[in-house]
């Protein structure tokens, strides 16, 4: 059974600061990864997709990698702003490509 | 609207009773997905809906819970006498073709169980 997470749980940074966040996954046999962001009481919005022939995928400040073999995923976030606190969510669909299984999040903090 | 659509965004309903929670995809999205996120559990996939195909119903908790989605659009998710453990987020997704391309959410309907 697929499991992922995501470290850390939270994570508070002052504005202007690159911050990564991490996700690992147990299974290598994967469809595509993919980040959301969600901001309270919302749904999910969906900021990158990596299929798992890539290696990265890039919009505007984000950045997000994959590395299949190791079972690792990194969101880049530069120069961060007020506006990208929210809780990132990274979610993997497996090589049957039916359903993603979400890690348990990483709350984003930036302050001013 | 352009985006997913769900309805109630709130519901407050007594132990026992049944809860429909509706789901308008993005027009012209063949694939929609049903989710729950609950603080202890986070977020779990429910079934998945692919055109004409059978619904994948594998995430579905219990046979209290039931889906349908009519004329390959608008799903409807129904729990039948409602448990305090149903209290939770139900979140809906559309992507255009399948599994393969980005999800797109509704803001979910927030379910609590008195």
């Amino acid at each position: 059974k697929q499991e992922v997470t995501q470290i850390p749980a939270a994570l508070s940074v002052p504005e202007g600061e690159n911050l990564v966040l991490n996700c690992s996954f147990t299974d290598s046999a994967i469809y595509n990864l993919q980040w959301f962001r969600q901001d309270p009481g919302k749904g999910l919005t969906s900021l990158l997709l990596i299929q798992s022939s890539q290696r990265e995928q890039t919009s505007g400040r984000l950045n997000a990698s994959l590395d299949k073999s190791s079972g690792r995923s990194t969101l880049y976030i530069a120069a961060s702003q007020p506006g990208d606190s929210a809780t990132y969510l990274c979610a993997v669909m497996p090589g049957t490509a039916s359903k993603l299984t979400f890690g348990t999040g990483t709350r984003l903090q930036v302050t001013l | 609207g352009a985006g997913v659509s769900q309805s109630p965004s709130n519901k407050v309903t007594e132990k026992g009773k049944d809860v429909e929670l509706r789901c308008d995809p993005i027009s012209g999205h063949t694939a929609l997905y049903w989710y729950r996120q609950s603080l202890g559990q986070g977020l779990e996939f429910l079934i998945y809906f692919q055109g004409n195909s059978a619904p994948d119903k594998s995430g579905l908790p219990s046979d209290r819970f039931s889906a349908e989605r009519t004329g390959g659009s608008v799903s409807t998710l129904t729990i039948q006498r409602t448990q305090q453990e149903d209290s939770a987020v139900y979140l809906c997704a559309s992507s255009l073709r399948g599994p393969g391309e980005p999800q797109h959410f509704g803001d979910g309907t927030r379910l609590s169980i008195l």
